[in-house]
């Protein structure tokens, strides 16, 4: 399984974008980029996901670079209800591969 | 509401009780899932159900025991549990076990004392 790299925790003020990377260096060809966050004592929410083209929806884009060694997950316009971790996960989407989460990154959107 | 409902969201229970965790979804979802997300951890996939059948029990010990009677309904029951086992317990749907749009509860958050 491809293995993926976020930082551990980030802030960004209300209003402005923010951007969370995540490295997947070993990602392999049929792996798809998913990314889902946990707000404070919640079930994680879906957001997106993306095989190699950039994507955007309601919520936010998905840019992922050519190589697909690394992507960035997008929030325009942050709001102070989108304070929450952010997982990053690299997964096939077969019916044999289950979501497996790591420790995410941890967005602080201050006012 | 995600529209995967599990109840009780709060439960706390002594180590020989035996009590059970309820899931429920309107989706139309044919897999669900059981997770569990201890303190300052990662969430763990605990048992995977598609079309009702069991699928994957990540090696978790028989004191949790699941129960998938329809499509819509999961169960965890619980007994003799230890202190360790104070968690989160998050449940999830999704279609055909696409790892896209799973839906999940928002827990029920466990102690056990």
């Amino acid at each position: 399984d491809a293995k993926t790299t976020q930082p551990t925790s980030m802030d960004c003020a209300e209003g402005r974008a923010a951007n969370l990377p995540c490295n997947h260096s070993t990602i392999s060809g049929n792996e798809y980029v998913y990314w889902y966050r946990q707000i404070h004592s919640q079930g994680p929410q879906y957001i997106i996901h993306g095989l190699k083209n950039n994507e955007t929806n309601e919520m936010a884009s998905l840019i992922i670079t050519e190589d697909r060694k690394s992507s960035t997950l997008i929030l325009p316009h942050a709001t102070l209800r989108d304070t929450a971790v952010y997982y990053c996960i690299v997964r096939t989407i077969y019916n044999t591969d289950k979501l497996i989460f790591g420790t995410g990154t941890r967005l602080q959107v201050f006012p | 509401e995600t529209g995967v409902t599990q109840t009780p969201r709060h439960l706390v229970m002594g180590m020989t009780n035996k009590k059970s965790l309820k899931c429920e979804q309107h989706l139309g979802h044919n897999a669900m899932y059981w997770y569990k997300q201890s303190a300052k951890k990662p969430l763990e996939l605990m048992f995977v159900y598609s079309l009702e059948e069991r699928v994957e029990n990540n090696s978790v010990p028989s004191r949790f025991s699941p129960e998938c009677p329809n499509s819509s309904h999961l169960f965890l029951h619980l007994h003799t549990l230890q202190p360790e086992d104070s968690a989160l317990y998050l449940c999830a749907s999704s279609q055909d076990q696409v790892n896209y749009g799973y839906t999940f509860g928002s827990g029920t958050r466990l102690t056990v004392v």
